[in-house]
């Protein structure tokens, strides 16, 4: 069974603080890892990562992939209230259709 | 904009009543998914749906049937909805072939079931 675990499940820092946040997954077939942010709504795409070792950057955010380990991390540097959401790990793998399995999230909360 | 359209945001329905939650998306998309989000669970994939009148399993298909009969809609049906069934639900849609690509999500129906 196609398995995907993050950590930790919820976090609380304040404004300026750097977080580091953790998924590991089992998965048959694995084509790629997705990050994802949710607010109060849809959740909205922030990386995919399909090869080891090469990091994705947007702003203040970054996240890198160990296909070896199999794992991942999402980083944000200087965290902003804005940053406070659940962040959703998924992995892409299994039949042909390349369904993706979720992490349970990790909810962030920054305060001012 | 490209878009998934869920009817409700909102909807409260009593135990043992029928309930037909409705996604559309307008980007002519093949692959469509409905989750369910639960604290402490992430997203379970319920069913989902390869192309038209096609239809999957996901990992907790009991209690919920689908349907498809077009291409920009798919259907999630609680035959006979129960409190354990309140949760929010996610619609999702992607091009098919593109396996490894993420969904477009819709912005989620929260169901009570009282």
């Amino acid at each position: 069974e196609d398995k995907v675990v993050q950590s930790p499940l919820s976090l609380v820092v304040h404004e300026g603080d750097t977080v580091t946040l953790n998924c590991s997954y089992e998965v048959t077939n694995f084509r790629s890892l997705l990050w994802y942010k949710q607010e109060k709504k849809a959740p909205t795409f922030l990386f995919m990562l399909t090869s080891s070792g090469i990091e994705k950057k947007s702003g203040r955010l970054s996240s890198i992939l160990d296909k070896k380990e199999l794992f991942s991390i999402l980083n944000i540097t200087a965290t902003q209230t804005g940053d406070s959401a659940i962040y959703l790990c998924a992995v892409s793998g299994g039949t042909s259709y390349g369904k993706l399995t979720f992490g349970q999230g990790t909810i962030l909360t920054v305060h001012p | 904009d490209v878009k998934v359209t869920q009817s409700s945001r909102y909807l409260v329905k009593r135990t043992g009543e029928k309930v037909f939650l409705e996604c559309v998306q307008d980007m002519d998309h093949e692959n469509m998914f409905w989750y369910r989000q639960d604290p402490g669970l992430g997203l379970r994939l319920i069913y989902f749906s390869y192309d038209v009148k096609m239809k999957e399993k996901g990992d907790i298909p009991e209690g919920y049937s689908v349907s498809r009969e077009k291409k920009e809609r798919f259907s999630l049906i609680l035959e006979s909805a129960s409190t354990n069934q309140t949760s929010m639900y996610l619609c999702a849609s992607r091009q098919g072939g593109r396996t490894y690509y993420g969904y477009t999500f819709g912005s989620g129906t929260r169901l009570t079931v009282v």
